[in-house]
């Protein structure tokens, strides 16, 4: 079975500094993982995704992660803070390449303080 | 953008009463997913389908049903909608096969049960 814990429903940050969102799993299999980003009254959007390449994984709009199976994690950064990073950041994970179902953690709420 | 269209984007429905939200797709995308957002819980699964008139529930499928007559529709109905399913619905798609890893989502319908 698969699960995901975000810790930190809401994570407030000052504009230019790091931010770090925390993501842990749980698979029973080789997992796929996701962030996912959403805007105020709009879908998911794929940040990016761990799918057992490189262990550190580039998205869109600066962020990354890394993929740490010893730690079960799969920790969101991103360097400066934008204020138009401010949004509610999901991580899924998925039952690696043989899952097509996905498993949603309860969400990260960013707000950037100018 | 992924070609989903979720209608309608929003309804006002009384206790009780019968209803029906669409998500049409254009990717010809074999996976399609209903999901519930709800604050505090992330996105829950309601039911998912893998083809034409395969489908099958997920963790909070209980007052609902789906159906999937063909590849790009896939209709979620609430059989007699109470103020717990009050919420927002998003719609996701994903292909199958190897190197299609992520789903895509709509985006959403809020729906509000008096």
């Amino acid at each position: 079975a698969q699960s995901v814990t975000q810790l930190g429903s809401h994570v407030s940050v000052s504009e230019g500094a790091l931010v770090l969102l925390r993501c842990n799993y749980s698979s029973s299999v080789p997992p796929y993982l996701f962030w996912y980003v959403q805007y105020p009254n709009q879908g998911l959007q794929l940040l990016l995704k761990y799918t057992s390449a490189a262990t550190l994984v580039k998205g869109i709009n600066g962020f990354e992660a890394e993929f740490k199976k010893s730690e079960t994690s799969f920790h969101l950064t991103k360097p400066s803070a934008h204020m138009s990073d401010a949004a509610e950041y999901f991580c899924a994970v998925s039952e690696g390449n043989t899952g097509n179902q996905f498993y949603f953690g309860t969400g990260t709420s960013l707000t950037v303080i100018p | 953008d992924a070609g989903i269209t979720q209608s309608p984007r929003h309804k006002v429905t009384e206790t009780g009463t019968p209803v029906t939200l669409r998500c049409h797709q254009t990717e010809n995308h074999r996976y399609m997913y209903w999901y519930r957002q709800d604050p505090g819980h992330g996105l829950r699964l309601i039911h998912y389908s893998y083809g034409v008139k395969d489908t099958d529930k997920g963790e909070v499928s209980d007052g609902y049903s789906v159906s999937r007559s063909k590849t790009e529709d896939f209709l979620l109905t609430l059989e007699s909608a109470t103020s717990s399913q009050t919420s927002v619905y998003f719609c996701a798609i994903k292909e199958s096969g190897q190197g299609n890893t992520e789903a895509f989502f709509g985006q959403g319908t809020r729906l509000t049960v008096v």
